[in-house]
């Protein structure tokens, strides 16, 4: 079984709609992560989180919110999708006991089409 | 700020070529690390390497090799005998040291290396 999953894995919904994205993580890492992959501008941080007391913007957190329901589950909402929110969203978890930068793996990304 | 550069968008080589990926980075701290990760047509992200700002060694991995440059602010990755299943987005990503945050990848554009027979 992988590590990190992501559900869903393709989704379509239309303007306005709220949406979740859940990502779940069975290697035991403290540290998740949500970025958002769009042709041409590579990997961009939405929501970290360092443990379930501790969540933290990234660089393009308007528009989502996230839970942290355990260590192990981290959640992206789009509370009302836009199209310009269709992107490839990727989770990612990287463990605190690795050290000061830690590796972050990444789950199999949800390609999300909002029409 | 942080900011990594892949200059390269495509690359198209036949198979058993060697091949060349640059990677530029811009930083302000004298802590930081590197890494490269591929993303297959399959979508997923795989970590391939990461290194710190304090080791300039080279580092070869079978076919794969990587050379940093601080000098040239360069982290670049060489696969040697380059094969179909090569054929992926490859991106570089910088994390500063400890800055009493989560640490938080910056990562490059991508370059898309496509091998064919």
């Amino acid at each position: 079984d992988a590590d990190v999953t992501q559900t869903p894995r393709n989704r379509i919904t239309k303007t306005g709609k709220r949406i979740m994205l859940e990502c779940s993580q069975t290697k035991g890492h403290d540290r998740m992560y949500w970025y958002r992959q769009d042709p041409g501008l590579g990997l961009r941080l939405i929501y970290y989180s360092f443990d379930v007391k501790d969540i933290n913007k990234g660089e393009i957190s308007d528009g989502y919110s996230v839970s942290r329901q355990a260590q192990a589950k981290f959640s992206l909402s789009l509370e009302s999708a836009i199209p310009n929110q269709t992107a490839l969203y990727f989770c990612a978890t990287s463990d605190l006991r690795a050290g000061i930068t830690d590796t972050q793996y990444f789950g199999p990304g949800t390609r999300l089409t909002v029409l | 700020a942080q900011k990594v550069t892949q200059a390269q968008t495509e690359i198209s080589v036949v198979e058993k070529e060697d091949v060349t990926l640059d990677c530029v980075y811009e930083t302000r701290d004298t802590t930081y690390y590197l890494f490269w990760y591929k993303q297959p047509p399959s979508g997923e992200l795989v970590f391939l390497i990461r290194r710190n700002s304090f080791d300039e060694q080279n580092e070869i991995s079978g076919r794969y090799s990587w050379n940093f440059q601080k000098s040239t602010s360069s982290f670049n990755f060489t696969i040697t005998a380059s094969q179909v299943v090569d054929s992926a987005v490859y991106f570089c990503a910088l994390s500063e040291g400890y800055t009493g945050t989560a640490s938080k990848l910056t990562f490059g554009t991508g370059t898309r290396l496509q091998v064919t027979l």
